[in-house]
């Protein structure tokens, strides 16, 4: 978890309520990554960067949103909270070397939510 | 679509034993697989890449296989100890090399 930070690290909301999670590193990786991981479905992607201001839909990116205004700092936003969207949120940044793709990821250490 | 699939049944052994789990892959071989460890309430946590092109890596008591005609990797643990009990999660790269898709993870118990 070295480098990376997420905030809150818990979290219990209501159904229909904005909720914005954070991700901040002081590895000066320029890409960062948004996985929920849910049992029987395991680690997901949902959005991800690979610069200040560029991102990209994942997986399940559906009702979430995401912004980089910073290298540093990467916002995950369910605009309008759902029960479905009870999980575990990960964030996650590598340092890919030119034209090598992903290369290793290094994860924080997550946010629980609950949207009730 | 780049399926990953792992044994979604934990793995008990016995303290001292070699632990051998199993990655699936479906479709084109990627360029790459990873293995990750991940223990409760925690991150993943980076442990090994193999290459396409290698067929065994080893880093300490870890070796992983990659057999592109079985497309299949096997994570071995060697002389298993309890605090190796975790979580252990297969991923691939995709085609354009942007995002990783990992697999459900096998839990691992390994006992005294």
């Amino acid at each position: 978890d070295a480098g990376i930070t997420q905030s809150p690290r818990h979290k219990v909301t209501e159904t229909g309520t904005p909720v914005t999670l954070r991700c901040h590193q002081t590895e000066n990786h320029r890409y960062m990554y948004w996985y929920r991981q849910d049992p029987g479905h395991g680690l997901r992607l949902i959005h991800y960067s690979y610069g200040v201001k560029d991102t990209d839909k994942g997986e399940v990116s559906d009702g979430y949103s995401v912004s980089r205004s910073k290298t540093e700092d990467f916002l995950l936003t369910l605009e309008s909270a759902t029960s479905s969207q009870t999980s575990v949120y990960f964030c996650a940044i590598s340092d890919p070397k030119q034209g090598q793709g992903v290369e290793t990821q290094y994860f924080g250490p997550g946010t629980r939510l609950l949207v009730l | 679509s780049q399926k990953i699939e792992q044994n979604s049944e934990a793995l008990n052994i016995q303290e001292g034993k070699t632990a051998t789990l199993t990655c699936n892959y479906t479709n084109y071989s990627p360029a790459y697989l990873q293995w990750y460890r991940q223990d409760p309430g925690r991150g993943p946590v980076f442990l090994l890449l193999i290459r396409e092109n290698e067929k065994e890596k080893r880093k300490e008591r870890l070796k992983v296989t990659f057999d592109t005609t079985l497309k299949q990797s096997l994570f071995h643990i060697t002389a298993s100890q309890p605090a190796d009990s975790a979580t252990y999660l297969c991923a691939r790269r995709n085609n354009a090399g942007n995002m990783l898709t990992f697999g459900g993870g096998t839990r691992l118990m390994v006992k005294p």
